[in-house]
C-alpha cells in the first residue's frame, strides 16, 4: 500500500515569514495529493490539492508543488498570519483506489507575533 | 454547507464495553470513512464504505467493525473496548469519484 512521510512535525515561524511543509510518497501510482488544515477542536478541512498531471498550483497565499520523479510534494504558505496556526496533513491517493486517502503524520505550524 | 455530525464529542468507557460511534452526513455522499487520529501517527483509515450495506477494511481494522444501513449514516463499533483504542475518531464523507473529504469534529474516546 501507499506510505506518506511528512516533515517537519513542528514548525514555528514569525508572522509574515514563509512556511514550507514537505511530504514524500512511496507508490508511483498515486495521482492525487490534497492538503488538509486542522484547527484546534475541529476536523481537518481541505485547503488545496494537486493532481499528478500538474506541477504547481496556487491559491492566494498557499501553493503546492509536485515532483513526480522524486515522489515528493510540498505546501508553501507565504506571508503567514496567526490564523495559519494549525496542524497540516498531506495525503496521497492511488490511481484506482477509489477515494481512499493515505495521510502523513501531520505538521504543527505555529505563527508567532 | 456540508455537515458531518458525530454523535458524541467525548466518551469515557471501561475495558470490555461495547462502544458505538455514530456519524451522519447531510449531503447525500456515497462514500463514508472512519479514521483514527493519534499524535505522531497522523490519520489512519479504519474502515470505509462506498454504498449502503457495503464496507471495506482500511489499514487498521482490527478490533473494529462498521455498519451502514442507510446512506447518510455510518457507525463504528468497538465490540470489546481496550485501552489501546483510546484515541480521537474522525468520520468523513465524500461524493463518489471526487477528492474532497468532509470531516466531522471528532469523537474523543477514553477507555479506562
Amino acid at each position: 500500500g501507499e506510505n506518506v512521510e511528512q516533515h517537519p512535525s513542528t514548525l514555528s515561524v514569525q508572522e509574515g515569514d514563509s512556511a514550507v511543509i514537505k511530504c514524500t510518497y512511496s507508490d508511483s501510482a498515486s495521482n492525487y495529493f490534497p492538503w488538509y488544515k486542522q484547527e484546534l477542536g475541529k476536523g481537518p478541512q481541505l485547503i488545496i490539492d494537486i493532481r499528478s498531471n500538474v506541477g504547481e498550483k496556487k491559491d492566494q497565499r498557499i501553493a503546492v508543488t509536485l515532483n513526480k520523479t522524486a515522489k515528493h510534494f510540498s505546501l508553501h504558505i507565504t506571508e503567514t498570519q496567526p490564523e495559519d496556526s494549525a496542524v497540516y496533513f498531506c495525503a496521497a491517493r492511488l490511481t484506482g483506489g477509489g477515494n481512499k486517502l493515505t495521510f502523513g503524520t501531520g505538521t504543527q505550524l505555529k505563527v508567532e507575533l | 454547507d456540508v455537515k458531518v455530525t458525530q454523535s458524541s464529542r467525548y466518551l469515557v468507557k471501561r475495558t470490555g464495553e461495547k462502544v458505538f460511534l455514530e456519524c451522519v452526513q447531510d449531503m447525500d455522499h456515497e462514500n463514508m470513512f472512519w479514521y483514527r487520529q493519534d499524535p505522531g501517527l497522523g490519520l489512519r483509515l479504519i474502515y470505509f464504505s462506498y454504498d449502503v450495506k457495503m464496507k471495506e477494511k482500511g489499514d487498521i481494522p482490527e478490533g473494529y467493525s462498521v455498519s451502514r444501513e442507510k446512506k447518510e449514516r455510518f457507525s463504528l463499533i468497538l465490540e470489546s473496548a481496550s485501552t489501546n483504542q483510546t484515541s480521537m475518531y474522525l468520520c468523513a464523507s465524500s461524493f463518489r469519484g471526487t477528492g474532497e473529504l468532509f470531516f466531522g469534529e471528532g469523537s474523543r474516546l477514553t477507555v479506562l
